[in-house]
């Protein structure tokens, strides 16, 4: 059973970045899959981050593009995400899940998914 | 605002049927395929159906979705108070080249 769990700071100061780290157990990153990122403002809708495959290739939110770096480490069997220049606007629960894509594709049409999901993790951006 | 278009909210009695709907546009729903997602209070979402009607290992066939031109429905038959939850509809947009998201409907079972 595959299981992802988020961790890192609950608060960041304006300005700064924002790192977290999703732990995966239950499948090795290194067989296969993209590993993908989603926020979640409380209250509100989802946004996707971005997603990485496990060679190292990326594919962002055209929105969020200029300020994000998401990372794997397969030694480790995580990834994480890195935000920088930090707002009271990215304040959120952010998500990390497995992500069924084939974002390389020339042709569509294009199919992706998240399953699963780790429980999440509010960050803050207050000082 | 987001790209894709659901209700706010939906009601309806326990042991019936009730449908959500997600609509878009040429360059999501309309070419590419549709995701589903439970969100029950305080948790994270959960896959209820991918590539428009397939619902995951685990998933009870009370969960369908289907897709017709540019709009994708979410039905659930034999609703029951645990249902009660936000549900989510996702797509690939070729456009904006990212992945969208519906704004969520809040499912009261009244």
């Amino acid at each position: 059973q595959v299981q992802l769990q988020e961790s890192g700071p609950g608060l960041v100061n304006p300005s700064e970045t924002l790192s977290l780290t999703c732990g995966v157990s239950g499948y090795s990153i290194s067989i296969g899959y993209y590993w993908g990122w989603i926020r979640q403002p409380p209250g509100k809708g989802l946004e996707w981050i971005g997603s990485i495959y496990n060679s190292g290739r990326t594919y962002y939110n055209p929105s969020l593009k200029s300020r994000v770096t998401i990372s794997v480490d397969t030694s480790k069997n995580q990834f994480s995400l890195k935000l920088s220049s930090v707002t009271a606007a990215d304040t959120a629960f952010y998500y990390c899940a497995r992500n069924d894509a084939d974002y390389s594709r020339a042709w569509g049409p294009w199919d992706t998914w998240f399953d699963p999901w780790g429980q999440g993790t509010l960050v803050t951006v207050s000082s | 605002q987001s790209v894709l278009t659901q209700p706010h909210s939906v009601s309806a009695a326990p042991g019936q049927k009730v449908t959500i709907s997600c609509s878009g546009s040429s360059s999501n729903i309309g070419y590419n395929y549709v995701s589903w997602y439970q969100q029950l209070p305080g948790t994270a979402p959960k896959l209820l159906i991918y590539d428009n009607n397939k619902r995951p290992s685990g998933i009870p066939d009370r969960f369908s979705g289907s897709k017709s031109g540019t709009s994708a429905t979410l039905g659930i038959t034999g609703l029951q108070t645990g249902d009660e939850a936000d549900y989510y509809c996702g797509s690939w947009d070729s456009s904006l080249i990212t992945v969208v998201f519906g704004g969520g409907t809040k499912l009261s079972v009244l």
